[in-house]
């Protein structure tokens, strides 16, 4: 079966650089979430689409935005990058309906040196 | 916002004993909980999961059992097998409202099985 497809799965990047991440949900999932999780940490909620629509917001800096677009897929665009947004970067799926499932991709793992 | 605690943080078993995660959360409108394995830099794995309406859920070796008046549920495995040593996390989810579905995640149990 198809699943959350994550790229890159590596990102290396220096301090106040940009960078973006890209997420492609199961097909026919029309909700995207993203979580941001640190060494030894639970994941955090940082934003969610809904066809095309940002849906909910969590812990996400100014410094980073998101869209969902025609195709479902979805980018995380983070700018002025600091050491602490060092993390995995998971993106989730769902089918239409907050109480469908949410599957992950494989992450991103974003370095900031 | 939504709060999930969970205990133990770690758990180590022995092949073949059971094994019980517990977490608790604090908005009493949560209506959906999911469980997930996640082995070290390997993405969540959704394992079960129960909504409000329902008191208990099993699968296979699995089940999940939910107290709405309390605010807790609970993972139970059972014949445990080495390859159940994972983290494993508790969610809860809220929808409706302005809430689409977000999981507030707990902190994570270190499951390891003893050969």
């Amino acid at each position: 079966a198809a699943g959350v497809i994550q790229s890159p799965r590596h990102l290396i990047k220096e301090k106040r650089e940009t960078a973006t991440l890209k997420c492609y949900p199961i097909p026919r999932h029309d909700t995207v979430y993203w979580y941001q999780q640190g060494p030894g940490q639970d994941p955090q909620f940082l934003i969610s689409f809904y066809e095309k629509m940002q849906s909910d917001k969590g812990s996400i800096p100014d410094r980073f935005s998101a869209q969902q677009f025609s195709d479902y897929h979805s980018e995380l665009n983070m700018s002025s990058l600091e050491l602490g947004d060092s993390a995995l970067y998971f993106c989730a799926s769902s089918r239409s309906g907050p109480l469908y499932e949410q599957y992950f991709g494989p992450g991103t793992r974003l370095t900031v040196t | 916002g939504e709060n999930v605690e969970q205990h133990p943080s770690t758990l180590s078993v022995q092949e073949g004993d059971s094994a019980v995660i517990k977490c608790t959360y604090s908005d009493s409108a949560s209506n959906y909980f999911p469980w997930y394995k996640q082995e070290l830099g390997k993405r969540p794995q959704l394992i079960i999961d129960i909504r409000s309406n329902v008191g208990e859920k099993k699968d296979q070796r699995i089940a999940v059992t939910l107290n709405k008046t309390a605010k807790h549920f609970s993972l139970h495995i059972t014949e445990t097998q080495p390859e159940d040593s994972a983290v494993y996390f508790c969610a809860a989810s809220l929808a409706g409202g302005t809430s689409y579905g977000k999981l507030t995640f707990g902190q994570g149990t270190i499951l390891t099985v003893h050969p």
